[in-house]
Formats: C-alpha cells, sequence, structure tokens
C-alpha cells in the first residue's frame, strides 16, 4: 500500500523559514518523480513543484520560484520541501504526491503551514 | 497559464441519481506526444484529494464504473450514474499538458 506521510508543519512568520518532509513507503521511491501540492484554506488546488526521479530536475509555478527547494534522499525514501521567504499567501495545507505518467496518483494527508506574525 | 473552468460551482443532487461535470479548458489539452493530460480528482469532506480518472477516461485503481470521463480539445466532462453518499466532496479537475500544471476551481457535490 502506497502511503505519504508528511512532517514540518507549523505557524511560522512572515519572511522566515521553513523545511517539510515527506516519508514513502508502499513503492520503490526512487522509480517516481514526486511533487508537492497544496491548498489555501477554503480554496482549490495549486501545484507546488515536481522532481525528478534522480532529483537532477525540478519544476516550479512562477508563484513559488526562487523561494521554494524541492529536494529528495532516495535512499531514505523521503521528499522535502524548502521554503523560504514566506509570504502570508504561502498558508496551506501542503501534500505530498507521487507524480506518475503526468498526474498525481497518490496523496498523503497533509500538513499545514501557517505564515503570520 | 492554461485556465481550467469548471461548472457549475455547486451541485445538488439525490442519492441514486445522475450527474455531470464540466471542465474546459482556455486552450487545447493535446500534448505534442498525442495524449490528453486531464485528470478528475475527489476531495472528501476532512481528507487529501483521491485520483478518479486520469486521461480523460481511464478510471484509476479500485474506481467505480459509475464514473465516467469524457471530452477533447477543451471541453470535458466527468458523469457520475447512481450517486452513492460517498461520492459526495468536491470533485477538481488536473491539466498536466501544459506547464505549471493547473487545477480547475472545483465543483462542490452535495445532497438536495
Amino acid at each position: 500500500e502506497v502511503q505519504l506521510v508528511e512532517s514540518g508543519g507549523g505557524l511560522v512568520q512572515p519572511g522566515r523559514s521553513l523545511k517539510l518532509s515527506c516519508a514513502a513507503s508502499g513503492f520503490t521511491f526512487s522509480n517516481y518523480y514526486m511533487a508537492w501540492v497544496r491548498q489555501a484554506p477554503k480554496k482549490g488546488l495549486e501545484w507546488v513543484a515536481t522532481i525528478s526521479t534522480s532529483g537532477s530536475r525540478t519544476y516550479y509555478p512562477d508563484s513559488v520560484k526562487g523561494r521554494f527547494t524541492i529536494s529528495r534522499d532516495n535512499a531514505k525514501s523521503s521528499l522535502y520541501l524548502q521554503m523560504n521567504s514566506l509570504k502570508s499567501e504561502d498558508t496551506a495545507t501542503y501534500y505530498c504526491a507521487r507524480h506518475h505518467s503526468a498526474v498525481f496518483d497518490y496523496w498523503g494527508q497533509g500538513v499545514m503551514v501557517t505564515v503570520s506574525s | 497559464d492554461v485556465l481550467m473552468t469548471q461548472t457549475p460551482v455547486s451541485l445538488p443532487v439525490s442519492l441514486g441519481g445522475q450527474v455531470s461535470i464540466s471542465c474546459r479548458s482556455s486552450q487545447s489539452l493535446v500534448h505534442s506526444d498525442g495524449n490528453t493530460y486531464l485528470h478528475w480528482y475527489l476531495q472528501k469532506p476532512g481528507q487529501s484529494p483521491q485520483l478518479l480518472i486520469y486521461r480523460v477516461s481511464n478510471r484509476f485503481s479500485g474506481v467505480p464504473d459509475r464514473f465516467s470521463g469524457s471530452g477533447s480539445g477543451t471541453d470535458f466532462t466527468l458523469k457520475i450514474s447512481r450517486v452513492e453518499p460517498e461520492d459526495l466532496g468536491v470533485y477538481y479537475c488536473l491539466q498536466s499538458t501544459h506547464f505549471p500544471w493547473t487545477f480547475g476551481g472545483g465543483t462542490k457535490l452535495e445532497l438536495k
């Protein structure tokens, strides 16, 4: 069974940093692209970042490019999202997702990030 | 960015009934490889999204055949027949043909 478990969320002040983690199990992690998708409170879904199997290629929308960095450790079956220069509009639930054949097929339960002073 | 427009925003339904949700894109979702990367998700209350349909009409593992997807180009439809209580929630379409990948705004399926 595919399992994705996020951690590392919390309350952070604007301009500060936070790093999210996602522990994967139930599949061969190193064979799959992985992604982060977020959902602001009572809002829709927004793709945030994707990383290739080896980690050599990363993709971001303009809204987070230059501030967020996605990375992975295949030996630990873990995915990360380093978020810098956080803004209030980054407040959201962040989901880790497996990104396979151009679709997010499995999702974690999500972790809440609140950016507020 | 490709704009994904879902209608309706809210969709009242009776259990056992049939409904359709529309998703329209601001440009064609046919990829240069010939595939159309339009997918459907359901987010049940308090849960993370779950994949229902990928590439327009392919049901994901474990998804009942009450769910069907169709469409082409810029116009897509998700049909749900014999609606059951566990089908209630918010439905989203996603396009992954064009970068950045974008979601529709959601359609809330709720009981009449």
